[in-house]
């Protein structure tokens, strides 16, 4: 099972909305990640949990707010988001052993802030 | 300087051709050199890790220039179902940092 479940698929929310993004692995992986993508752009690093850890934070607003209950899940809870935040939101997981890591990714999240 | 520069092209080839794409970067202590595959609002996807021996899987082949700090990705007889967007992805190994090249559209044309 090589496989990273992100819910949901597609999410539309206004700027006063709370909303959560899930994202979920059974691979037994120890790093998980979110970044975002903007059309025609590469994936954009966000936050970096490592052994449930908080490792990475790239100057992220507050308003993009993580969260990794256990190895298996991470979440991303969005609260006033601007629409300039509408973009495709990628989780990735890896093992984080150091030896031939690889990104595996989730099939995202396309989110749109009106 | 950017972590991993990466020609986005756009690159139109007939069907049957063999294309190239290069990629450099810039950290000399990177130690994992891997090509990904994006459809068209889809997730990135593996397509093949690159060693310094270089590698081959059917039609694509990928080597590693550690001296010259590049990597490429050779496509022979490009199908239509080639047509994405290929990401250079590199890792240094300390603190789970992947850098992504900018991405090369491919399209193949009948």
């Amino acid at each position: 099972d090589t496989e990273v479940t992100q819910t949901p698929k597609h999410l539309v929310m206004g700027m006063t909305n709370k909303k959560s993004l899930k994202c979920e692995q059974h691979m037994g992986h120890r790093a998980m990640y979110w970044y975002k993508q903007k059309a025609k752009k590469p994936p954009e690093l966000m936050f970096v949990y490592s052994y449930e850890k908080l490792s990475i934070n790239e100057s992220v607003p507050s308003r993009f707010s993580p969260e990794c209950p256990n190895s298996s899940l991470l979440n991303l809870h969005l609260h006033a988001l601007q629409p300039e935040d509408s973009a495709l939101y990628l989780c990735a997981s890896s093992q984080d052993s150091a030896l031939n890591e690889k990104l595996f990714f989730g099939s995202g999240t396309q989110l749109s802030v009106l | 300087r950017k972590e991993v520069e990466q020609d986005p092209g756009p690159f139109n080839v007939p069907e049957g051709a063999t294309v190239a794409f290069n990629c450099t970067y810039s950290n000399s202590a990177s130690q994992s050199f891997f090509w990904y595959r994006q459809d068209c609002r889809k997730e990135p996807k593996l397509l093949m890790s690159v060693y310094s021996s270089g590698n081959e899987d059917g039609r694509f082949t990928a080597q590693l220039n550690r001296a010259s700090q590049y990597i490429s990705l050779l496509i022979r007889d490009s199908k239509l179902s080639d047509s994405a967007t290929y990401l250079c992805v590199v890792n240094t190994h300390t603190g789970n940092q992947f850098y992504f090249g900018t991405g090369t559209s491919l399209t193949v044309i009948p």
